[in-house]
């Protein structure tokens, strides 16, 4: 069975930095690329960026784009979203999800979630 | 244009037949999947490609699309289908996604 369990939220100051993390089992995770989906307060979803397989591709939101950096590590069936000058904007529940890529592209499983808040 | 556009809120009685609706452009090149979200859970995917539900998913979902229009359809609404739905796709030349804003649906 698939799982993806998130890690890492917290409160942080408006210019901080915190480190998402994303363990993944019950699949072969360096076969599949995963994606960073965020919902804000009573808001919609938000898609944050995606990585390849191999880590080789990754795609932002242009919100985030210098800001953000998504990474894995496919030996420890993990995927990471490092947040730096974060801004109240950035306050969500910030959702790891396995992107199927395929004849159509879609997001099978999504995590729990983990809660982002950026205030001072 | 990279947006996709849902109406806010639709409501349908019990046992009736319910459209969801999703417009962008992007629709024209790429499918649309749905989401569905329940208050304090994750999203789950009831539709994908052209009219694919994933396994668990009822029958009585079912998706089209035509030009820029993606439409999730419930035929014989249940209470446990009230939810917000969300349509994604990907964008301008297919690296990134987007999501349009969801449709609260209540079921009278």
């Amino acid at each position: 069975e698939v799982h993806l369990v998130e890690s890492g939220g917290g409160l942080v100051q408006p210019g901080g930095s915190l480190r998402l993390s994303c363990a993944a089992s019950g699949f072969t995770f360096s076969n599949y690329w995963m994606s960073w989906v965020r919902q804000a307060p009573g808001k919609g979803l938000e898609w944050v960026a995606n990585i390849n397989e191999d880590g080789s591709e990754r795609y932002y939101v242009d919100s985030v784009k210098g800001r953000f950096t998504m990474s894995r590590d496919n030996a420890k069936n993990s995927l990471y979203l490092q947040l730096s000058s974060l801004r109240a904007e950035d306050t969500a529940v910030y959702f790891c999800a396995r992107y199927y890529v395929g004849a159509t592209r879609f997001f099978d499983y999504w995590g729990q979630g983990t809660l982002v808040t950026v205030s001072s | 244009s990279s947006e996709l556009t849902q109406d806010p809120a639709v409501s349908v009685a019990l046992g009736q037949t319910v459209r969801i609706t999703c417009q962008g452009d992007s629709l024209r090149s790429y499918f649309a999947s749905w989401y569905q979200q329940k208050p304090g859970q994750a999203p789950v995917v009831v539709m994908y490609g052209k009219n694919k539900r994933p396994s668990g998913i009822p029958d009585r979902f079912s998706g089209s699309s035509s030009g820029t229009t993606a439409s999730l359809t419930i035929t014989g609404a249940r209470a446990e289908d009230e939810a917000d739905y969300y349509c994604n796709s990907r964008v301008s030349g297919g690296k990134h996604l987007v999501f349009a804003g969801g449709t609260k649906l209540t079921v009278l």
